[in-house]
């Protein structure tokens, strides 16, 4: 069964510029999240996709969007990119997200921005 | 609010035993994730604790104690292989759909 795949994995874009990131979760898995991780704040919790809906979002700001296609694939998208964008995002997925479900990670998407 | 503690940085040696300390102040709480994430790869899956009281994977074993606010991984025998970061995250109650993650621990396996 193949894992969570992001792609790219690598990507180094200028201040000002958009950004869209891809997700393809486990097949089966409906639940798709996406994390921010940096050396300073760990990992922290963007936006939470289920049946293509969003149903919790952390605490960034509006230029972080995000969404979930029928087939459960997820994109999420930085407009107007900061320095501070430069981070390594997580997508994770999960079949539900009930409390105890595993959230499984993919290898994410390296973000520099110059 | 969520709050999760974890030591920043812990150095052991090859076949020892070491354990990572985590401390969590939430307003809902469901469980307990271990994730072990190496440099550069992706968080994978160690352990969920609901109930209180040790749980054991072979090397690996962790421990919730709700009351108190307070989990442990215990990693035995340990390996080189084990040098990697170790992420808890509390898992929220009924209504809210985010794990939230402590900064991480960086364990450093020395021979």
């Amino acid at each position: 069964k193949a894992g969570v795949t992001q792609t790219p994995r690598y990507l180094i874009k200028t201040r000002g510029q958009q950004v869209t990131l891809s997700c393809s979760p486990i097949s089966g898995h409906r639940s798709v999240s996406w994390y921010q991780q940096t050396p300073g704040q760990g990992l922290q919790f963007l936006f939470e996709y289920f049946s293509e809906t969003q149903r919790n979002k952390g605490n960034f700001p509006g230029r972080f969007s995000g969404r979930q296609f029928s087939n459960s694939r997820s994109e999420m998208n930085v407009s107007t990119l900061e320095l501070g964008d430069s981070a390594l995002y997580l997508c994770a997925s999960s079949l539900d997200w009930t409390g105890g479900n595993i959230q499984y990670f993919g290898a994410g998407t390296r973000l520099s921005v110059l | 609010g969520q709050n999760i503690d974890q030591p920043t940085e812990m150095t052991a040696t090859e076949g020892a035993i070491v354990q990572i300390n985590c401390t969590y102040q939430t307003s809902g709480f469901n469980g307990l994730f271990w994730y072990q994430q190496h440099a550069g790869e992706a968080p994978t899956f160690l352990s969920y604790n609901v109930l209180d009281g040790l749980e054991e994977k072979g090397r690996f074993s962790s421990f919730l104690s709700r009351s108190k606010g307070y989990s442990y991984l215990l990693l035995k025998e340990l390996q080189m292989k084990d040098s990697a970061s170790y992420l808890c995250a509390a898992s929220p109650g009924a209504g809210s759909y985010q794990l939230t993650f402590g900064k991480g621990t960086k364990l450093s396996v020395i021979p």
